[in-house]
């Protein structure tokens, strides 16, 4: 079964400084997605950023990277320059291209950014 | 471009009732999944709809059943509910082959007591 580990439940960071949130996932396929998804207390799940797993490069959207280990089956999410507006509940997700094209979410961390 | 649209924002139901919640695409998107998420954890795949058909479900009973209508909108249907359907439930919606970035919306939060 494929699954999707996020270990850090809560974490906080100091504005203007960098945090990084892990994932780790388990899969036999080689052909997947993987996703950082942000949850605001609005409810709406926003993409923040995609990794195809055929790319060797790391991902990057302005203030936000990730890394990704292919062979640990790890993929973490660096916020950079943290913002208030980046506190939210932020989940790791993966997506296989073998069949329904479903998402398995960790879950989640919740993220506070300290003034 | 609008978005993605659910509604009600916010429903209470009772043990035993039946609830219809609803999910309006993004404009040019034609599948449209359904998530359950429960208090303090991930989304949960429910199932997922292409051009009306079903296209993929997950570990839930039948009374959990969908629909898709010409025009994409979306339809789940909860019958026979328990307490533990309490939860956010949330549509996403998709051209299909897109390269799987999904818009989400905000939700509807049932109450079941």
């Amino acid at each position: 079964a494929q699954t999707v580990t996020q270990s850090q439940p809560e974490m906080s960071v100091q504005e203007a400084e960098t945090v990084t949130l892990s994932c780790t996932y388990d899969t036999s396929e080689n052909n997947y997605y993987l996703f950082w998804y942000k949850q605001p207390p609005s409810r709406q799940m926003i993409l923040v950023i995609r990794q195809e797993a055929y790319k060797q490069q790391n991902a990057t959207e302005n203030r936000f990277s990730v890394n990704f280990q292919k062979a640990a089956k790890s993929f973490s999410l660096k916020i950079s320059d943290s913002q208030l507006g980046d506190t939210a509940m932020y989940f790791c997700a993966f997506i296989d291209t073998s069949g329904t094209y479903k998402y398995i979410f960790g879950t989640g961390t919740r993220l506070k950014v300290l003034a | 471009e609008t978005g993605v649209t659910q509604s009600p924002t916010h429903l209470i139901k009772t043990r035993g009732q039946q609830v219809t919640l609803r999910c309006s695409s993004q404009s040019g998107h034609n599948t449209v999944s359904w998530y359950q998420q429960a208090l303090g954890q991930g989304p949960q795949f429910i199932f997922q709809y292409y051009r009306e058909e079903e296209n993929g479900r997950g570990n839930f009973p039948p009374r959990f059943s969908g629909l898709q209508f010409p025009n994409y909108s979306s339809e789940l249907n909860v019958n026979a509910l328990e307490l533990d359907d309490s939860a956010l439930y949330l549509c996403a919606s998709s051209p299909h082959s897109e390269n799987y970035g999904y818009t989400f919306g905000s939700g509807t939060r049932l109450t079941v007591v």
